[in-house]
């Protein structure tokens, strides 16, 4: 099955810089690869997401990057702001079996510093 | 509002005292399944659901039962819970396993 690992596990960055969040998956046939974000006290909630037709998406402070030959793909958030402040899960999932769904990251705690 | 509803949000019980918690989602979607989330562990799936009357083992089921007799219900029972099961659980329900996920609030429970 699909094993994907995430990096950093935590995060500090100063108000207004980038945030840069990675992560590799090990099964060839995954074709999406989406981003969660988790508040305090919520369930996650997807903030973007890109499918293996494109290599990079972008919505407005964030975007995602996708490399298919080295099966990663990043999340970039720039301008960070305190509200930024989250845990973010990467996911994937594969095109053939795994009627499971999405495999998840284990998560990085991002703490933006003011 | 489109949501994934579940309850308890809270719950501390004992070793052995079987309990359900319950989970609806209002967005007639196909697609529904069960996750804990532990200290660096991440979100780990427990059950999951493609239908009506369809249900399939995660990566951790051991101890836990689902059921899925109504579209938009996918209830998490413990049987006889034990202290290795306090968690963080959330429900999630999408259109397909492929899609976006709508996780609902959590169910945290802690079984003493």
């Amino acid at each position: 099955g699909e094993n994907v690992e995430q990096h950093p596990s935590t995060l500090s960055v100063q108000e207004g810089d980038s945030a840069v969040i990675k992560c590799t998956y090990s099964d060839s046939a995954s074709n999406y690869f989406p981003w969660y974000k988790q508040e305090l006290g919520k369930g996650p909630q997807l903030i973007i997401d890109i499918r293996s037709n494109v290599g990079e998406k972008k919505d407005q402070r964030i975007a995602v990057t996708l490399n298919k030959t080295a099966k990663h793909f990043s999340l970039h958030i720039t301008e960070t702001q305190p509200e930024d402040s989250a845990v973010y899960f990467c996911a994937a999932i594969g095109s053939g079996g795994g009627a499971d769904g999405l495999t998840f990251g284990k998560g990085t705690h991002l703490i933006i510093q003011p | 509002e489109a949501q994934v509803t579940q309850n308890p949000r809270y719950l501390i019980t004992v070793t052995g005292k079987k309990l359900t918690v319950t989970c609806s989602q209002n967005m007639n979607h196909e697609y529904m399944s069960w996750y804990r989330q532990d200290p660096g562990l991440g979100l780990r799936q427990i059950y999951y659901s493609m239908n009506v009357e369809v249900t399939d083992k995660g990566d951790v089921p051991e101890g836990y039962k689902v059921s899925r007799k109504e579209k938009r219900n996918f209830p998490l029972i413990l049987e006889s819970p034990s202290p290795n099961q306090t968690s963080l659980y959330f429900c999630a329900s999408s259109f397909h396993k492929a899609g976006e996920l709508f996780f609902g609030e959590g169910s945290r429970l802690t079984v003493l």
